[in-house]
């Protein structure tokens, strides 16, 4: 069965500091990964996702089928990164079984 | 646009009971999928609806059960409510099947006791 583990309940960085979230998964076939972001009183949302490569509000991830990751970076945090992210895995190739998302990590600039 | 919108906000039910949560998609999607999110832990998927057809279904007892409208709306329904079906319930829509397109809702707070 597939699985996402983010093994960083919270994660606590300065401002101006390099931030990694990390992200592994487990899945015998070919998934699609995904990064969602929640901000505070806000909704889910989707950040990025590795197939399209793009680098969304500074944070960037590769996927490394050989260690199975798929960890979130951004060089230099901003204040206004705090929030809650999520992994997501799509096992059938972005059909209609649903997403598998991870517990999640807090993240926190401090000023 | 309001975006996906679900209601109601908040819910309390005791054991036993029967629930039906609604969810209204964005104008012009046709896919209603379903998340149960337990407090600490992410969202769970329980059900998508395509075009009124379910199209996929997550690791849940059959006490879960929705359904899709002509206008694509969604009711998800729980039977015979457990203590542990205390959750956010959440509701995303997309146009097609493909997870990634999902539009989140700002869910349902069910609370069992």
């Amino acid at each position: 069965a597939q699985r996402v583990t983010q093994p960083e309940k919270l994660l606590s960085v300065f401002k101006g500091a390099p931030v990694e979230l990390k992200c592994n998964y487990s899945y015998s076939g070919s998934p699609e990964l995904f990064w969602y972001v929640q901000y505070s009183r806000q909704r889910l949302q989707l950040l990025l996702r590795h197939i399209s490569r793009e680098s969304i509000k500074g944070f960037t991830a590769d996927l490394n089928k050989g260690e199975t990751s798929f960890h979130l970076k951004k060089p230099f945090a901003q204040e206004e990164d705090s929030a809650m992210y999520y992994c997501a895995l799509s096992y059938s190739g972005g059909g209609a079984d649903g997403l598998t998302f991870g517990k999640g990590t807090h993240l926190i600039i401090q000023p | 646009d309001a975006g996906v919108t679900q209601s109601p906000t908040h819910l309390i039910k005791t054991r036993g009971q029967h629930v039906t949560l609604r969810c209204s998609p964005i104008s012009g999607h046709k896919s209603v999928s379903w998340y149960q999110q337990v407090l600490g832990q992410g969202p769970q998927f329980i059900f998508q609806y395509y075009e009124k057809e379910e199209r996929g279904r997550g690791n849940f007892p059959d006490r879960f059960s929705a359904r899709q409208f002509p206008n694509y709306s969604s009711e998800l329904n729980v039977n015979a409510l457990l203590l542990g079906d205390s959750a956010l319930y959440l509701c995303a829509s997309s146009f097609g099947t493909a997870s990634y397109e999902q539009y989140f809702g700002p869910g349902t707070r069910l609370t069992v006791t």
